[in-house]
């Protein structure tokens, strides 16, 4: 069965502080593995997108990397800011049949001042 | 314009009303999705049209009913909901066909804050 399962499900950091999500994923087949931010309230909004054989990508503050081997993603926020606050989702497209993303359950963060 | 809309941004329905959700994007993308999104839960798949027509149904109670009258708008009908149905509702959009990039990046609009009583 396709899954994505990230965690922590919810994390609180101060503000200027690092903090790193995990997500790990059974899908097969793997086409890509994106990482979404989500406002309360608001659709998702793609941060990075990886492929099979990118192992690290930075946008900003935010670094993803993945290893396809063990299955593992991690998304990896510098220097914490209070908008930062927001559900971080994990997304892994697979090509059966047709494009069909497989969304993780999320990590919400709260950046404290 | 690389931005999928989305309106109303608030709706509350009673259980007998008649409502209509609509989406709109000019990206020139041919399929589009319907998401439900219950409160700390990831989105739900509801229904995708490619190339204005009905691919997939996730086995969607007909009191939705999705119409795309063209590739730029998507809208979904609603009658007869009930209180669980109160959830957000996202449109995304992306390339299909001839076009489809390897990544198929979906675009999310804002969504649909949809209460029912």
């Amino acid at each position: 069965k396709n899954q994505v399962e990230q965690s922590p499900q919810s994390l609180i950091i101060l503000e200027g502080k690092n903090c790193t999500l995990q997500c790990n994923y059974t899908v097969s087949p793997f086409s890509n593995l994106r990482w979404y931010k989500q406002d309360t309230g608001r659709g998702p909004v793609s941060l990075t997108i990886m492929t099979f054989s990118e192992n690290t990508k930075s946008n900003g503050r935010y670094t993803a990397t993945l290893d396809a081997d063990t299955k593992q993603s991690s998304l990896h926020i510098t220097a914490s800011q209070l908008s930062d606050s927001a559900s971080y989702i994990c997304v892994v497209v697979t090509t059966s049949g047709t494009y069909k993303y497989i969304f993780g359950t999320g990590t919400r963060l709260k950046v404290l001042a | 314009d690389t931005e999928v809309t989305q309106t109303p941004k608030h709706l509350v329905m009673g259980m007998t009303n008649k409502k209509s959700l609509k989406c709109e994007q000019h990206m020139g993308h041919r399929a589009m999705y319907w998401y439900k999104q219950k409160a700390k839960k990831p989105p739900e798949l509801m229904f995708v049209y490619s190339y204005e027509k009905l691919s997939i149904n996730e086995s969607v109670p007909s009191r939705f009913s999705p119409e795309c009258p063209n590739s730029s708008l998507l809208n979904l009908h609603l009658h007869a909901l009930q209180p669980e149905d109160s959830a957000l509702y996202l449109c995304a959009s992306s390339q299909e066909g001839k076009k489809r990039s390897s990544y198929n990046e979906q675009f999310f609009g804002p969504g649909t804050r949809l209460t029912v009583l």
